[in-house]
C-alpha cells in the first residue's frame, strides 16, 4: 500500500530564517506530488506541484519554492521565512495516469513564524 | 476561476441526527468531486470521490451526491455520533491532475452527545 509522510510535523522558526519541509511517498513510483497551505480556518491553497523529477508548476507567486530531487521526494523550501508564511503545509500525491484518480495527503506541518 | 462554497462555515447537532452538508461549484468542468475529513491539527482523510459521470457515491454512512450541470454537491451522514466531529472540505477537480484541486473553506460539524 502507498503511505505518505512529512516531517517534521511542528515548526517554530524566527523571521528571516530558512525552511526545509520534507515529504516522501512510499509504495508508488512516478507520482504527481503537491503542496498545499491551510490558512486558519481556510480551505487549502495549492503552492506548487511536481509531476516528475525537476519538474515543478508553481500555483501563486511567493516566498517559497519547491523541488524534487528524486521521485518520490518533494521539498518546500524559503531562504528568509517572513511572518506571512505560518500555517498548516500538506503534502499530496496522486498517481499520474489516468484521468479518475484521488488524492492523498499527509498529516501536514504546522509553521509557526515568530 | 473555480470557486468553491461551502454551506454552513459550522453547524451543531445532537447524537443520532441525521443531516446534510453543502457545496456549491461555480465551473461545471470537473473531472472529480472529493470530499474530505479534517480533525483538528490533523492532514486530510479522503472520503467519498465521485466521477463527473457518476451522480452518487456511499460508504458506510456516508452518501454523496453531484449535480455537476447545477454546480451542487450533498454529503449526507446518517445517525451522527460524536466520533464525526471534524471539520468536512469539499475538493474539486477541473484538471487531468488530480491533486489539483480547488478546496471550500470547510464546514465545522460537531456532534453533541
Amino acid at each position: 500500500s502507498q503511505t505518505i509522510h512529512q516531517w517534521p510535523a511542528t515548526l517554530v522558526q524566527p523571521v528571516g530564517s530558512p525552511l526545509s519541509l520534507e515529504c516522501t511517498v512510499e509504495g508508488t513510483s512516478n507520482p504527481n506530488l503537491y503542496w498545499y497551505r491551510q490558512a486558519a480556518g481556510r480551505g487549502l491553497q495549492l503552492l506548487f506541484y511536481s509531476v516528475g523529477i525537476g519538474q515543478i508548476s508553481s500555483e501563486v507567486p511567493q516566498n517559497l519554492s519547491a523541488s524534487r530531487p528524486q521521485d518520490r521526494q518533494f521539498i518546500l523550501s524559503s531562504k528568509k521565512l517572513l511572518l506571512s508564511d505560518s500555517g498548516f503545509y500538506l503534502c499530496a500525491w496522486s498517481w499520474s495516469s489516468g484521468f479518475y484518480t484521488e488524492a492523498f495527503f499527509g498529516q501536514g506541518t504546522r509553521l509557526t513564524v515568530v | 476561476k473555480q470557486e468553491v462554497t461551502q454551506i454552513p462555515a459550522a453547524l451543531s447537532v445532537p447524537e443520532g441526527e441525521n443531516l446534510v452538508l453543502n457545496c456549491s461549484f461555480t465551473d461545471s468542468a470537473i473531472y472529480n468531486l472529493q470530499w474530505f475529513r479534517q480533525d483538528p491539527g490533523k492532514g486530510l482523510t479522503s472520503l467519498l470521490l465521485i466521477q463527473s459521470s457518476q451522480r452518487e457515491q456511499t460508504s458506510g454512512r456516508l452518501n454523496a451526491s453531484l449535480d455537476k450541470s447545477s454546480g451542487r454537491s450533498t454529503l449526507y451522514i446518517a445517525a451522527s455520533q460524536p466520533g464525526d466531529s471534524a471539520t468536512y472540505l469539499c475538493a474539486v477537480n477541473g484538471d487531468t491532475n488530480a491533486g489539483k484541486s480547488t478546496f471550500g473553506d470547510g464546514t465545522t460539524l460537531t456532534v453533541k452527545p
